[in-house]
């Protein structure tokens, strides 16, 4: 199973908005609804911002939005705060108890 | 709260076998799907096969296995290469593949 397709780095400045994709198959993102999109700061363990394509767990600013068209989900990041620098990755089911992650996604706060 | 802490890590020679562990706690630990991670050192976090509540599932040189009633998780992973060197992180799953808590991992190094 390849690794699902997101762009290296991606960036925006204080309060404007950046928006990750995450590109795999009709076998993950495009055949289910259980995509999953993960921050992960420097030497720190990740996060949960988005679950089943669009869903945000308590806690989670609504800055944080999901979607998908296709074989293709995305994670829009709205009204960056510098806190919001991580690195980013999606996940999707696979089918038969297996998943893949993306490739990861850098973002930058100018 | 949700707490799960790795053990287990640490520099192993290449051909070897370890066991890492993943002590649960805060939540009923057999009512839930568990995980393995992994990220190699400036690299993507990667998926580790899944079990699911009962057994234990292998793929290769992994074991992945259970024990619910000391609520931790257990990965075997046998001949051991440099390639294996990365954090492995333990996730739990709220369904299907929805890993909404993690460890802080634990630091495996492959090294002669």
């Amino acid at each position: 199973q390849s690794a699902l397709t997101q762009p290296p780095s991606a960036s925006g400045s204080p309060g404007q908005s950046v928006t990750i994709s995450c590109t795999g198959t009709s076998s993950d993102v495009g055949g289910y609804k259980f995509v999953s999109w993960y921050q992960q700061h420097p030497g720190k363990a990740p996060k949960l911002v988005i679950y089943e394509v669009s869903e945000r767990p308590s806690g989670v600013p609504d800055r944080f939005s999901g979607s998908k068209s296709g074989n293709t989900a995305s994670l829009t990041v709205s009204g960056l705060q510098a806190e919001d620098e991580a690195d980013y990755y999606c996940s999707s089911y696979t089918g038969s108890d297996t998943y893949v992650f993306g490739t990861g996604t850098k973002v930058t706060v100018l | 709260q949700v707490q799960l802490v790795e053990s287990g890590g640490g520099v192993v020679q290449p051909g070897r076998s370890l066991r890492l562990s993943c002590a649960a706690s805060g939540f009923t630990f057999r009512s839930y799907g568990m995980h393995w991670v992994r990220q190699a050192p400036g690299k993507g976090l990667e998926w580790v096969p899944v079990v699911w509540h009962h057994g234990d599932s292998v793929r290769g040189r992994f074991t992945i296995s259970r024990d619910n009633s000391k609520n931790t998780l257990y990965l075997q992973i046998s001949s051991l290469r440099a390639e294996d060197t990365a954090v492995y992180y333990c996730a739990r799953d709220w369904g299907s593949g929805t890993f909404d808590h993690w460890g802080q991992g634990t630091l495996v190094t492959v090294s002669s």
